[in-house]
């Protein structure tokens, strides 16, 4: 299996600007989550689905952020207007199942955004 | 990706060595306790997790130990090599919750 795909790899944008991030989850598995990582923060989970629903976007920093997954292969994070602020390397992670006990997330290389 | 910055926590080990890498929690209520490793540049990796009923875990070269009187939660590194090197993440979830909430990270050097 390919693992986690995130594309680009590499976004570099004006402020102002739209951004959007691409996944493509693992084959199979039914839960998608778009993760923020930075040097203050850390990371962050902003969203994440269950058979393609979004279940809990409470990390979602603000309006000016929207995900969707219109199926079970992918998914995309938008930023729009982008602001410096939202520099960051963005992750997408998958995992199977909604069973008891911990199921393992599988995560992208991430998406390195950086915003002028 | 890294979490690399001012405030992360560094650990320096001689290769061979044993390495220990410590995390406090916060929330009571958390079910599972996850260890991920981060190399420069990847996304984070699974390594091992635990339930909250249990105090040891075992897994190749790995040992998770977890106190819940202290809300403390370790990660042991047997014989460290140079691959090791990596920020290391321990996480938490409540059993029914997918929402993981990750710590800050330590970076683990690893001197050859």
């Amino acid at each position: 299996d390919a693992g986690v795909i995130q594309s680009p790899r590499h976004e570099v944008t004006e402020m102002g600007q739209e951004v959007t991030l691409r996944c493509k989850p693992i084959s199979g598995h039914n839960s998608l989550f778009w993760y923020r990582q930075t040097m203050m923060r850390g990371l962050e989970l902003l969203i994440y689905f269950n058979n393609n629903v979004p279940i809990d976007d409470s990390g979602m920093p603000e309006d000016r952020f929207s995900a969707k997954m219109p199926n079970a292969s992918f998914s995309t994070l938008k930023i729009q207007p982008s602001e410096p602020r939202d520099s960051a390397v963005y992750f997408c992670a998958s995992s199977f199942g909604w069973t008891s006990g911990y199921n393992e997330q599988f995560f992208g290389p991430g998406t390195r955004l950086t915003v002028l | 990706g890294e979490n690399v910055g001012l405030h992360l926590p560094t650990l320096s080990v001689q290769e061979g060595d044993n390495s220990i890498i410590n995390c406090a929690y916060s929330n009571s209520a958390s079910d599972y306790f996850i260890w991920y490793k981060q190399e420069s540049g990847k996304g984070p990796q699974f390594i091992i997790d635990i339930r909250s009923n249990m105090d040891k875990r075992q897994g190749q070269r790995v040992t998770v130990l977890l106190n819940k009187t202290v809300k403390h939660l370790s990660l042991q590194i047997a014989a460290t090599q140079p691959g090791d090197s990596a920020v290391y993440f321990c996480a938490e979830t409540e059993e029914g919750y997918q929402k993981v909430t990750f710590g800050i990270g330590t970076k683990l050097q690893v001197i050859p």
